[in-house]
């Protein structure tokens, strides 16, 4: 495709409840990334991914939070028990070799609010 | 640990009015730095990589440059158009997975 897709663009859940988001990225991409961003700071990495191998996932901040990528290209980040702190914007990023000294791409971020 | 500092949060300035964002950065080995523009609602869009201290790159009204601890990123006359939040990401050698280590952003308003 022509950039990193991500669906839902927008979610709203209730407290307690399970959420997937969804991550398409760029033909080809080797390394695939999740970061969370709060209302107002910076991207905070979550983890990432070389092919279907996660090689760092220490930024995950829960055992609440699990991320896939089972044949090496669309991604999935799974919160479960969602709680009112988990609400920001998830990224998705991608990049064509390691990711080291590659241009990484960002997607549009999935919106999502806990209630 | 790595880390990312940028200043000021916030800026406005009148159309014309030429500026510099500053990135302030500790890492343990710089691979690269980054810089990014995100408008609101929208995920970062790429902007420039530089790799070591004396290195410039320029593309239209923008130009960053890298030393060996902050990076500028200079807005030559800018336009109402160039109002984003301007997010700066450093990567470093620990890890070796390619994560980027953000600031908080500076949020540029530019008036006509």
């Amino acid at each position: 495709g022509a950039g990193v897709s991500q669906s839902p663009r927008y979610k709203v859940a209730k407290r307690g409840q399970d959420v997937a988001l969804r991550c398409d990225p760029i033909s080809g991409h080797v390394s695939l990334f999740w970061y969370q961003q709060a209302l107002g700071q910076g991207p905070e990495f979550l983890t990432y991914f070389q092919n279907e191998a996660q090689l760092d996932k220490s930024g995950l901040p829960s055992d609440r939070f699990f991320a896939e990528r089972p044949e090496g290209s669309v991604s999935t980040l799974k919160i479960q028990r969602t709680q009112q702190e988990d609400s920001a914007v998830y990224l998705c990023a991608s990049s064509y070799g390691t990711g080291l000294s590659n241009t990484i791409y960002f997607g549009e971020g999935s919106w999502l609010t806990v209630v | 640990e790595d880390q990312v500092t940028q200043s000021p949060e916030a800026l406005r300035l009148q159309e014309g009015e030429s500026s510099s964002l500053n990135c302030s950065y500790t890492v343990s080995g710089l691979r690269g730095l980054f810089w990014y523009r995100q408008d609101p609602g929208k995920g970062p869009e790429f902007l420039f990589t530089l790799y070591s201290a004396g290195e410039e790159k320029e593309k239209e009204r923008l130009k960053a440059t890298l030393t060996k601890k902050e990076s500028f990123l200079h807005i030559t006359a800018p336009k109402p158009e160039d109002s984003a939040t301007y997010l700066c990401a450093v990567q470093g050698y620990s890890g070796n997975t390619g994560k980027l280590i953000f600031g908080q952003g500076t949020t540029l308003q530019v008036k006509p």
